[in-house]
């Protein structure tokens, strides 16, 4: 296994601002990493895939970068409907080597 | 419209069974991986299980090995989990994912279903 730690675990934002939401692997993963979008009660949305993949229907406020250890969420422009949870992924096959971040928190101010 | 309608959580007792089904529509589901994705109350995402599209290949989470069993029905668009010998720590919304081109990435969720494990 190859945890991932999110950070931070919660923050809160404006609308209009930069958010950024970083994701920490043990050991280098290449770009194999997703982001989710988790609303309460909700199943999670795919937003980005392989670290840097726009998913069909996304906002393009929406953006992924890093490789290797190091990943970052960003959300230009921050609207009210982004709160939620976010989670990173790393994808993996065989599928046992597929883990989740903790989760980041994000409440609109 | 790619849709994913889980179906047969509820309350049981420790040790007992539960069948989920996950019905699929909009997409051709013989094409694709599936998989069962957990998140206890209040917690994170766990994988738990994943079912190739010809059936061949099946994995699971340790936790579960043994226990549990993935199986699909391509002719009926279908995914099922049979959950035996479930434990408290199982309790969890059980979400069905469609796997994005075999790569583990969870492009389509369904809404989930509940299962409760406690005496």
């Amino acid at each position: 296994d190859i945890p991932l730690t999110q950070s931070p675990s919660s923050l809160s934002a404006s609308v209009g601002d930069r958010v950024t939401i970083h994701c920490r692997a043990s050991h280098s993963i290449d770009t194999y990493l997703n982001w989710y979008q988790q609303k309460p009660g909700k199943a999670p949305k795919l937003l980005i895939y392989a670290a840097s993949g726009l998913q069909s229907g996304v906002p393009s406020r929406f953006s992924g970068s890093g490789s290797g250890t190091d990943f970052t969420l960003t959300i230009t422009s921050l609207q009210p409907e982004d709160f939620g949870t976010y989670y990173c992924q790393r994808s993996f096959s065989p599928p046992q080597g597929v883990t989740f971040g903790q989760g980041t928190r994000l409440e609109i101010k | 419209e790619v849709r994913l309608v889980e179906s047969g959580g509820g309350l049981v007792k420790p040790g007992g069974s539960l069948s989920l089904s996950c019905v699929a529509s909009g997409f051709t589901f013989r094409t694709y991986d599936m998989n069962w994705v957990r998140q206890a109350p209040g917690k994170g995402l766990e994988w738990v299980s994943s079912i190739s599209s010809d059936a061949y290949d099946v994995y699971y989470i340790d936790s579960v090995k043994g226990r549990f069993t993935i199986s699909r029905d391509n002719a009926k668009n279908s995914l099922f989990l049979q959950m035996d010998s479930l434990r408290a720590e199982d309790t969890a919304v059980y979400y069905c994912a469609r796997d994005y081109r075999g790569s583990t990435t969870f492009d389509y969720w369904g809404q989930g279903t509940l299962v409760t494990v406690s005496s």
